[in-house]
């Protein structure tokens, strides 16, 4: 079946720091990819949508220069938490639509932010 | 705009009783409705989904959900909880095949022995 793969699973960084979350679609080609975050006990945020080869659609109140996404190839999508603030700690997960209507999802990353 | 919302953040129910998961949705057009497990710090498990056809969908693990138009519904259910069970449960709604996937609140759902 489709797989995403989403790295790291884990990350700790310095405040002001930039972290990056790469997300991979290891036997199809995902042409869009959905961004998200998660609080927790919360639900998912949709953040941002990243389409190959184009700019993302943000979400409203998602700050773009925060959260900057590229999608350079079909089979990789990025998100980088740019100077990172505590605020930012959250679990993000990315999702991409696969070939059965359906959606297929990373295993999240929990980004900690210190 | 679609829109999910789950009654009830926290569901407890006993092992072996019925699991009843509510999930009502808002679209504009023939939604695709979709239900995912989610363990503690991991992804989002699918476990069924209704796009077209059938209105009673059949997942993994021994849960159903059946689709109401008239309700706007898509409630998931589980004949006899296993202590496994317990977990988080999003409802989640899409407009299209490839459009967002739109999540509700989430369930908690709490398995006594």
């Amino acid at each position: 079946g489709a797989v995403v793969s989403q790295h790291p699973s884990r990350v700790i960084c310095k405040s002001g720091t930039s972290v990056k979350i790469e997300c991979r679609s290891l036997d199809f080609q995902a042409t869009t990819m959905f961004w998200y975050r998660q609080f927790p006990k919360k639900s998912l945020m949709l953040m941002a949508t990243s389409n190959e080869g184009s700019k993302a659609t943000y979400e409203q109140g998602v700050e773009k220069d925060k959260f900057l996404i590229n999608h350079a190839s079909l089979t990789l999508s990025t998100l980088t938490v740019t100077s990172a603030h505590p605020e930012d700690s959250s679990f993000y997960i990315c999702s991409a639509p696969d070939r059965n209507y359906g959606y297929t999802f990373g295993s999240g990353t929990r980004l900690t932010v210190v | 705009a679609q829109s999910v919302t789950q009654l009830g953040s926290h569901v407890s129910v006993s092992e072996g009783a019925l699991v009843l998961l509510r999930c009502n949705y808002s679209s504009s057009v023939p939604p695709y409705l979709f239900w995912y497990v989610q363990y503690p710090n991991q992804g989002l498990q699918l476990l069924l989904k209704y796009t077209t056809g059938a209105t009673l969908v059949k997942g993994i693990n021994g849960f159903e959900a059946e689709f109401k138009k008239s309700e706007t519904s898509f409630h998931l259910t589980k004949p006899s909880a296993h202590m496994s069970d317990a977990a988080e449960y999003f409802c989640a709604v899409s407009d299209a095949p490839t459009g967002k996937l739109i999540f509700g609140q989430g369930t908690t759902l709490q398995v006594k022995p």
